[in-house]
């Protein structure tokens, strides 16, 4: 069982540089979301989505991009990378369904020079 | 403004004590409230739910409590082992928010044997 599927796990980028971070689930789950986290600052939702085609804002959505255009995937565009954006970032997924609980993948390390 | 806190210091016990940590929030209407865990470099793992009209939860040696009144939410793990060491994440759902969970900064907890 793979579940939540995000590469790359660790990358370093220049300032000015943008890139791509790749979230993929295999569990048919409408929700997917993206966080980024770091020391002292918990989990801070930056975009999420309820279906394929629907994205949202969340607490962080500055200097990011996201697209949902099939179930499965939820990738995360930085368009010009800031040192700010140094962090921990992870994809999260889920049911519809009442309740349910979030499937995080394992994060992707990322530092902006 | 809406705020989510957990036990903002790292909290050390002793191998067979009971652990508790705290989660208080303000200006938000949960319907359920998660708890999960985090090990270094991994995601977070799923561990209970407690729905808002639920007082309290047990699953094996862990304990939730739910407090609308107060807004908060007490967790508890029993007979405390060293491999329950790991950052423990509250998090909420709230109503109308189109699935978005919001958590907390997390708390340290560190079992000595």
């Amino acid at each position: 069982n793979a579940g939540v599927t995000q590469t790359p796990k660790f990358q370093v980028l220049k300032t000015g540089q943008s890139m791509t971070l790749q979230c993929a689930q295999d569990m048919n789950h409408e929700y997917m979301s993206w966080y980024r986290q770091d020391p002292g600052m918990g989990l801070r939702l930056i975009h999420y989505s309820v279906g394929a085609g629907i994205t949202d804002q969340g607490e962080v959505p500055n200097g990011y991009n996201v697209s949902r255009s099939t179930t499965e995937d939820f990738p995360l565009r930085l368009l010009s990378a800031a040192p700010s954006q140094t962090s921990v970032y992870f994809c999260a997924s889920r049911s519809t369904g009442a309740n349910q609980p979030q499937h995080f993948g394992d994060g992707t390390r990322l530092s902006i020079l | 403004s809406q705020k989510i806190e957990q036990n903002s210091e790292a909290l050390n016990i002793q191998e067979g004590k009971t652990a508790t940590l705290t989660c208080n929030y303000t200006n938000y209407s949960p319907a359920y409230l998660q708890w999960y865990r985090q090990d270094p470099g991994r995601g977070p793992v799923f561990l209970l739910l407690i729905r808002e009209n639920e007082k309290e939860k047990r699953k094996e040696r862990l304990k939730v409590t739910f407090d609308t009144t107060l807004k908060q939410s007490l967790f508890h793990i029993t007979a405390s082992q060293p491999a329950d060491s790991a950052t423990y994440l509250c998090a909420l759902d709230v109503y109308n928010q189109g699935g978005k969970l919001i958590f907390g900064q997390g708390t340290e907890l560190s079992v000595k044997p």
